[in-house]
């Protein structure tokens, strides 16, 4: 199975600031990764497919980009409503889906 | 609007058996891929199960490949994921997720999302 390192674990962060995330496939999966969203309590959100792909509804803050192996989110500002926990997801080789550990965003 | 709603969760003890099920709503349901994705207590998530759209094609992850059947009944829209000879390493919040393609394989995502339904197992 594919592994997914995501880094950092958590991170500190005001609103207005510029946050990113990154996530490391242990093979090439080209562009094949999906990034998501979680609250407490609540159902995970698809932001991003296709590494750059802004899922419909997501705001134009949630940017992705990367390909093989490396891979990055950022939220340009960051907002009362981002914080969160960040997962990404290969969709490259599958069965099965394997996820990143998740990224804690809080606030600082 | 998507609605993936699950329910059957609850307490068991080891060995027991739950089924769970996914009502959905919103969109056409026999077209898509769907799957079962578990979130263990302050743990990251899980890929568990994964059916096609006639339910001729199935995949589980290897821990509960033999116990776990997942099923889906194009008529009502429900998806199903019955689980037996439960271990306390089960515990978690299921979530039934629709794909966003018809066939699950290279480039497909988990599109939408329910809010889970909890299985605890313990004695």
């Amino acid at each position: 199975d594919i592994q997914m390192t995501q880094s950092p674990s958590s991170v500190s962060a005001s609103v207005g600031d510029r946050v990113t995330i990154t996530c490391r496939a242990s093979q090439d999966i080209s562009g094949w990764l999906a990034w998501y969203q979680q609250k407490p309590g609540k159902a995970p959100n698809l932001l991003i497919y296709a590494a750059s792909s802004l899922q419909s509804g997501v705001p134009s803050r949630f940017s992705g980009s990367g390909s093989g192996t490396d891979f990055t989110l950022t939220i340009s500002s960051l907002q009362p409503e981002d914080f969160a926990t960040y997962y990404c997801q290969q969709a490259d080789s599958f069965p099965p889906w394997t996820f990143g550990q998740g990224t804690k965003v809080d606030i600082k | 609007e998507v609605r993936l709603v699950e329910y059957g969760g609850g307490l068991v003890q080891p060995g027991g058996s739950l089924r769970l099920a996914c009502s959905a709503s919103g969109f056409t349901f026999s077209v898509f891929a769907l799957h079962w994705v578990r979130q263990a207590p302050g743990k990251g998530l899980e890929h568990v199960s994964t059916i096609s759209t006639n339910g001729n094609s199935t995949y589980y992850e290897d821990s509960v490949k033999g116990r776990f059947t997942i099923s889906r009944d194009n008529s009502k829209n429900i998806l199903y994921l019955q689980m037996s000879s439960l271990r306390v390493e089960d515990t978690a919040v299921y979530h039934c997720v629709k794909d966003g393609y018809a066939v699950a394989g290279t480039g497909s995502y988990l599109e939408y999302w329910g809010r889970g339904t909890r299985v605890i197992v313990s004695s």
